[in-house]
């Protein structure tokens, strides 16, 4: 199974938003809700942002949200920060216990 | 709070063998799927197998079958990946991570990571 489709760059000034997008197919993607985001910074282990689409953990800023539509699944960022400055991996269930990865996208606050 | 830390990892020549842990607290290790997840170095986050929480269940990448084995210790709340036959693009950061109580869930909660080479 083929890596998830993510742009491998995103930009935006502080205060804005910013869309990273998750595109993948009907057997991942668009078959379940088991879709999840993690940030992740040079030499740390990624962090989970977003699971099942939209729900947030507790203590993630409500800055992060998460939506999906057919195959593809999307992250915003609000109210851009520097410190979101980080690259972001997405990920999808693929059935039979199987999980698959996005290739990650290094999001640059200008 | 969730606690996982990675043990077992280094340098290891092509072809054999190495067994990663992952001690597991701060949460029922019992009720939860673990998996591995590895990332080559200046690469992506690559998914590599799960176990359910009873062990009923695993699963792996096709990149790894036949070769790796996931297994954990309820009673010791640890996590295993014996990691046979290796290949130089075995190489990376084996992450452990923490599921839900459905074997499908994602992984939640992720450890520091071990390190991995694989090099003659």
């Amino acid at each position: 199974q083929s890596a998830l489709t993510q742009p491998p760059s995103a930009s935006g000034s502080p205060g804005q938003s910013v869309t990273i997008s998750c595109t993948g197919t009907s057997t991942d993607v668009g078959g379940y809700n088991y879709v999840s985001w993690y940030q992740q910074f040079p030499g740390e282990a990624p962090k989970l942002l977003i699971y099942e689409v939209t729900k947030r953990p507790s203590g993630v800023p409500d800055r992060f949200s998460g939506s999906k539509s057919g195959n593809t699944a999307s992250l915003t960022v609000s109210g851009l920060q520097a410190e979101d400055e980080a690259e972001y991996y997405c990920s999808s269930y693929v059935g039979r216990y199987s999980v698959i990865f996005g290739r990650g996208t290094k999001l640059t606050v200008l | 709070q969730v606690q996982l830390v990675e043990s077992g990892g280094g340098v290891v020549q092509p072809g054999r063998s190495l067994r990663l842990s992952c001690a597991a607290s701060g949460f029922t290790f019992g009720k939860n799927a673990m998996h591995w997840v590895r990332q080559a170095p200046g690469k992506g986050l690559e998914w590599v197998a799960v176990v359910s929480f009873d062990r009923s269940i695993t699963s792996y990448a096709d990149s790894v079958k036949g070769r790796f084995i996931i297994s954990r210790d309820n009673s010791k709340n640890t996590l295993y990946l014996q990691m046979n036959s290796l290949r130089p693009e075995d190489t990376a950061v084996y992450y452990c991570t923490r599921g839900g109580y459905d074997s499908s869930e994602l992984p939640k909660y992720w450890g520091q990571g071990a390190l991995v080479t694989v090099s003659s």
